[in-house]
């Protein structure tokens, strides 16, 4: 079946500009989790859905970063006033929960902040 | 807080060598334990897993064991290949949420 989809799979945007990257989970799976991958590091975790509502946002870095999931599938991970530092590969990953199912990764978006 | 350190890379290897990685974790509760691998070119992907002390998670040859006692999850297989050249990330998870990753160590096999 379908896995886990990004897009766009590059963005390319100037500093102080509004970024947009949208996750397709796999079809019902209800959690969804964004991680943020800067180069030569492991992903770190940004936040967790469970269905439309935002369980864990713990890792956002501040108040630049939002996420939604309105409909409990697809979530938009958005990034207000972009700085350089933003720059890095976006994570998304889903899974069934209440089970002992493991986390499913998306290629990435990898944003550049120019 | 929760945290993974893996040995840092690269590791070169000669086709059919012996690998080891080596991670340790700390965590509060009790964690789950997993290796991903990240192919060149290509997402983050399942490698193996182990859920409880002294389970063994095993896949395409590689094997790790959770150890509690040691707080440690090392990765070995008995014979690399080629193919096995990527980045391979130890994790914890804690009651299946958010997964924290170690920085990750990348693999070179030649032929």
């Amino acid at each position: 079946g379908a896995g886990v989809s990004q897009t766009p799979s590059n963005k390319v945007t100037e500093k102080g500009k509004y970024v947009e990257l949208r996750c397709d989970p796999i079809s019902g799976h209800t959690a969804l989790y964004w991680y943020r991958q800067s180069l030569g590091q492991g992903p770190e975790f940004l936040i967790y859905f469970q269905g439309t509502g935002a369980a864990d946002d713990s890792g956002l870095p501040n108040d630049r970063f939002f996420a939604v999931r309105p409909e409990g599938s697809v979530s938009t991970l958005k990034i207000q006033r972009t700085e350089r530092g933003d720059s890095a590969v976006y994570l998304c990953a889903s899974s069934r929960v209440g089970t002992t199912d493991t986390q499913y990764f998306g290629p990435g978006t990898r944003l550049t902040v120019l | 807080g929760d945290s993974v350190t893996q040995m840092e890379g690269p590791v070169t290897l000669s086709e059919e060598a012996f690998l080891t990685i080596n991670c340790t974790y700390t965590a509060t509760g009790y964690p789950s334990l997993f290796w991903y691998v990240q192919y060149p070119g290509e997402g983050l992907q399942l490698l193996l897993k182990a859920t409880k002390a002294d389970d063994k998670g095993s896949n395409k040859g590689f094997e790790a064991t959770y150890r509690k006692e040691t707080t440690s999850f090392h990765l070995e297989k008995g014979s690399v290949q080629v193919s096995d050249s990527a980045v391979y990330f130890c994790a914890l998870s804690v009651r299946y949420q958010k997964v924290t990753f170690g920085t990750g160590t990348k693999l070179q096999v030649i032929p």
